[in-house]
C-alpha cells in the first residue's frame, strides 16, 4: 500500500522569495516519486522525478526536490519564485512497477505568487 | 507536437445521457490511462490499457467503459451520466511502465 500527503493545500509567496511545497509519502516498496505541475485549464506536466538514483533531483524551471528516506519526505523547492510559477502542484508516488496504474496522487498544493 | 489530445474540452450532460470522451496519442505509446480529478483532490485512475485490445479497471471504474482497438485511441464511455460523474477527466499515455507519463489538457464534464 502507498499514500501521499501534501501538507499544505495553499501556499502564498512573494515574487523573488523561496518556494517550499511539502510532501510526505508512505510505501511498502522503494518508491519512485514525482512532482507534476498543472497550470489553469491545462494538463499535468512533469517537473521532476526520483527513481533511486541521486537523492537531490533537479527539474525544469529551477525546481528541485530532495528525497529523504528517514523522513519519508520529498519536498519541492525553488530559490526564487516567479509569477509564472503560480499553479497547482501534485506530489505522486508510484508502485513497484512504476506504471500509471500504480500511481497515487497527493491532494495538490495551490501556489500563489504575489507581485 | 500533438502529444495526447482529448475532446471535447467542455461538455454539459443531462442525467441519464450518454457520451464518449475521445483520447488520441501520436507517440506510439503502449500504455494509456483515464483519470478523473475532483475539486481539491488528486487524480484517481478510472481505466488503463497496456496495449491494443487490453484494458483493465483502475480505482474508480463504476459507470464507465473503455475500449482500445488501436494503439493511438482510448475512448472513455459514460453510459448513464450521473451528477457524481461531474469532474475533470484526464487522458494520459506512457511508453511502458516506468516511463514518464504524458497528460492531455483535460475534459471538463458537468452532469445536471
Amino acid at each position: 500500500a502507498q499514500s501521499v500527503t501534501q501538507l499544505d493545500s495553499h501556499v502564498s509567496v512573494s515574487e523573488g522569495t523561496p518556494v517550499l511545497l511539502r510532501c510526505n509519502y508512505s510505501s511498502s516498496y522503494s518508491p519512485s516519486l514525482f512532482w507534476y505541475v498543472q497550470h489553469p485549464n491545462k494538463g499535468l506536466q512533469l517537473l521532476l522525478k526520483y527513481t533511486s538514483a541521486a537523492t537531490l533531483v533537479k527539474g525544469i524551471n529551477g525546481f528541485e526536490a530532495e528525497f529523504k528516506k528517514s523522513e519519508t519526505s520529498f519536498h519541492l523547492t525553488k530559490p526564487s519564485a516567479h509569477m509564472s510559477d503560480a499553479a497547482e502542484y501534485f506530489c505522486v508516488v508510484s508502485g513497484p512497477n512504476n506504471a500509471g496504474n500504480m500511481l497515487t496522487f497527493g491532494g495538490g498544493t495551490r501556489l500563489m505568487v504575489k507581485p | 507536437n500533438a502529444g495526447v489530445t482529448q475532446t471535447p474540452k467542455f461538455r454539459i450532460l443531462k442525467i441519464g445521457q450518454s457520451m464518449t470522451l475521445q483520447c488520441a496519442q501520436d507517440m506510439n505509446h503502449n500504455y494509456m490511462y483515464w483519470y478523473r480529478q475532483d475539486p481539491g483532490m488528486g487524480l484517481k485512475l478510472i481505466y488503463y490499457s497496456v496495449g491494443a485490445g487490453i484494458t483493465d479497471k483502475g480505482e474508480v471504474p463504476n459507470g464507465y467503459n473503455v475500449s482500445r482497438s488501436t494503439t493511438e485511441d482510448f475512448p472513455l464511455r459514460l453510459e448513464l451520466a450521473a451528477p457524481s460523474q461531474t469532474s475533470v477527466y484526464f487522458c494520459a499515455s506512457s511508453e511502458s511502465s516506468g516511463n514518464t507519463i504524458y497528460f492531455g489538457e483535460g475534459s471538463w464534464l458537468t452532469v445536471v
